[in-house]
């Protein structure tokens, strides 16, 4: 079974831009949960989709949005990018609905905002 | 607010070493506890604890929680190289809507 997968695995863009980041859930699973990952903060979390619908959401500015496709696959969208966005963004899948899960992680996308 | 705290940050032993990795958290409805273990990007389950005092172990790792003292702790036997990671310790608070509270890591170096 292949693993969760994200796309791309690098970005580099500047101050205002805008980014969007593509996350594959493990065949199967309908969860998926977008983390942001900095030195300073460790893992946040961003939000998470089931069945195409946003069922929980951390405390991040409406900047970062997300949505869920019909085949679970998910993005991240960060508009009007600011230096502190710059991290790594973690996506990851499971079965199920909630946070009491084991969560499967993609390897993520390193994002550097110059 | 939710709060999960790990100890040390980082950390540098010799193979062969025994390790103890601390969590500790104070978080609203507390359901369960996870580790995680992140080497170089993808973070992976190790284990979820929800009942106080029981031990759960995979090889040489072994992880109990305690309940009334709010922690947990990771432990690694005869460690090496290949454990050389940030572990993750989250915990699942039920306020409301379900909530995975990630603490910052133990950085874990396992020197030949």
């Amino acid at each position: 079974k292949a693993g969760v997968t994200q796309t791309p695995r690098y970005l580099i863009k500047t101050r205002g831009q805008q980014v969007t980041l593509s996350c594959s859930p493990i065949s199967g699973h309908r969860s998926v949960s977008w983390y942001q990952q900095t030195p300073g903060q460790g893992l946040q979390f961003l939000f998470e989709y089931f069945s195409e619908t946003q069922r929980n959401k951390g405390n991040f500015p409406g900047r970062f949005s997300g949505r869920q496709f019909s085949n679970s696959r998910s993005e991240m969208n960060v508009s009007t990018l600011e230096l502190g966005d710059s991290a790594l963004y973690l996506c990851a899948s499971s079965p199920r609905q909630g946070a009491n899960e084991k969560l499967f992680f993609g390897s993520g996308t390193q994002l550097s905002v110059l | 607010e939710d709060k999960v705290v790990q100890s040390p940050l980082s950390l540098v032993v010799h193979e062969g070493d025994t390790v103890t990795l601390n969590c500790s958290y104070e978080v609203t409805n507390f359901r369960s506890l996870l580790w995680y273990k992140q080497e170089k990007k993808a973070p992976t389950f190790l284990f979820m604890l929800t009942s106080s005092g029981i031990e759960k172990k995979s090889g040489r790792l072994s992880s109990i929680l305690d309940k009334k003292e709010l922690f947990s702790i990771l432990n690694i036997t005869a460690t090496q190289t290949g454990d050389s990671a940030i572990y993750l310790c989250a915990v699942v608070s039920q306020g409301g809507s379900e909530k995975l509270v990630f603490g910052k890591g133990t950085k874990l170096t396992v020197n030949p």
